[in-house]
């Protein structure tokens, strides 16, 4: 079996901060994603990538960059920290193929002062 | 575009009553369904899928059927127990030439002993 680790667990930033998620995954999927996930709201796409060096932008992608230089890596930029904000961003990954599952790191929270 | 409508936000049963979870979809074609489960700190992780219209998926004692002619996939279990308190998510992969998922807002299930 793969594992996906992200890190860190918990991030704690100050408004107008840029603050950096990163994600490894051992599965050797080729597409990764990242999430936002929001009480009642479900989990909302933020960016994916479907191979090295590719990056597509999701439904939540305003105010977020990300970064794929690796297969088995790609990370999300919070370009600048909303005050107050608290949300959990998880990384995914998958074949790709159409009946494919998604693999879910644990996720990381962040929380803005 | 492609949806999931999950109806219910929160449920709190006690061990040993019926749940069902309605989940409905919007999308063309024939598209993947999926149930996944997310425990306190943890990432969801898949509870099974299905692909074809009338295949049933089933774990742990969850089961749902494809239906398109209702577009419903809803998740029921007999008898749940104190160890299914978690959230639970419906989503579909839509085939569009990559692999993009489309979660429902997700369901808190908590079951009291």
């Amino acid at each position: 079996g793969g594992i996906i680790t992200q890190t860190p667990k918990f991030l704690i930033g100050q408004e107008g901060q840029k603050l950096t998620l990163k994600c490894q995954q051992n599965f050797n999927h080729d597409t990764m994603y990242w999430y936002r996930q929001d009480s009642g709201k479900g989990l909302r796409l933020i960016y994916y990538s479907i191979t090295e060096n590719d990056l597509q932008k999701g439904d939540l992608s305003e105010g977020y960059d990300a970064s794929r230089e690796k297969k088995s890596s790609f990370s999300l930029t919070v370009t600048s920290a909303q005050k107050n904000e608290m949300a959990v961003f998880l990384c995914a990954s998958s074949f790709g193929t159409n009946t494919g599952q998604l693999y879910f790191g644990e996720g990381s929270k962040l929380t803005v002062l | 575009g492609d949806s999931v409508t999950q109806t219910e936000g929160q449920v709190a049963l006690s061990e040993e009553d019926f749940l069902t979870i309605h989940c409905n979809y919007s999308a063309s074609g024939y598209p993947t369904l999926f149930w996944y489960v997310q425990y306190p700190g943890e990432g969801p992780q898949l509870l099974f899928r299905a692909s074809r219209d009338k295949e049933k998926g089933s774990s742990r004692g969850f089961e749902a059927t494809y239906d398109k002619g209702t577009t419903s996939f809803h998740l029921r279990k007999a008898s749940v127990q104190e160890s299914d308190s978690a959230v639970y998510y419906c989503a579909l992969s839509a085939n569009t030439g990559y692999q993009n998922f489309y979660f429902g807002k997700g369901t808190s299930l908590t079951v009291i002993p």
